[in-house]
């Protein structure tokens, strides 16, 4: 796996738009990245991936820098409900393991 | 079309005995993946299944930890002699391709607690 770099906490105000960064710089050209969230005590939920153009869906947006190294996952209005940890994942796509590494993700805190 | 179902949600076991997790992986995936996370810490990878096979188990502890997904029937993490460092939240996932193609569905988990 491709290793993702994210800040440890963030904060944003509900109704605001959150921006949550990942840095990927050893992504190869065949890994997507993907996003998931854990929020408190439940399984982790997916949230979108992409390759190389931006994708939007009616969770979020990813947008992916030109040279694939870094995206951010725009949460356009933030809700208390969007209060969790955020995973970035670049899995190999290349590789017969199957692990997905999670790391510690990011903790947005949404506050009112 | 269920989610990834795991039971029990909660499990308690004293120091020795056997627990044994079940994880039904949606309709028609048929690759399941093991996740531990300790209290206050991240999801670490421990097994990933695809029927009847073990993939990878690069996450497994080398001792008293087993899974199997056979067949028919659910997927199974079994640990024998529990102590009380198993004591943690367990994950299932499954997917219907491998989950660097595709995304994966998580369960809600079960709670081990070693008493």
């Amino acid at each position: 796996d491709a290793k993702t770099t994210q800040p440890p906490s963030m904060d944003c105000a509900e109704g605001r738009a959150a921006n949550l960064p990942c840095n990927h710089s050893t992504i190869s050209g065949n890994e997507y990245v993907y996003w998931y969230r854990q929020i408190h005590s439940q399984g982790p939920q997916y949230i979108i991936h992409g390759l190389k153009n931006n994708e939007t869906n009616e969770m979020a947006s990813l947008i992916i820098t030109e040279d694939r190294k870094s995206s951010t996952l725009i949460l356009p209005h933030a809700t208390l409900r969007d209060t969790a940890v955020y995973y970035c994942i670049a899995p190999d796509r290349g590789s017969t393991l199957g692990r997905l590494y999670f790391g510690r993700g990011t903790q947005l805190t949404v506050w009112p | 079309n269920a989610g990834v179902m795991q039971n029990p949600r909660h499990l308690v076991r004293r120091r020795g005995q056997e627990a044994r997790l079940r994880c039904s992986p949606m309709k028609g995936h048929s690759h399941v993946y093991w996740y531990r996370q300790l209290p206050e810490e991240g999801l670490k990878f421990m097994v990933y299944l695809q029927k009847e096979n073990i993939i990878d188990e690069s996450g497994m502890p080398k001792e008293r930890f087993s899974a199997e997904f056979p067949k028919e029937g659910p997927s199974i993490l079994r640990i024998q002699q529990v102590v009380r460092g198993d004591s943690a939240a367990y994950f299932c996932a499954s997917s219907p391709v491998w989950a660097g193609n595709t995304e994966a569905f998580f369960g809600q988990g079960t709670r081990l607690t070693v008493v």
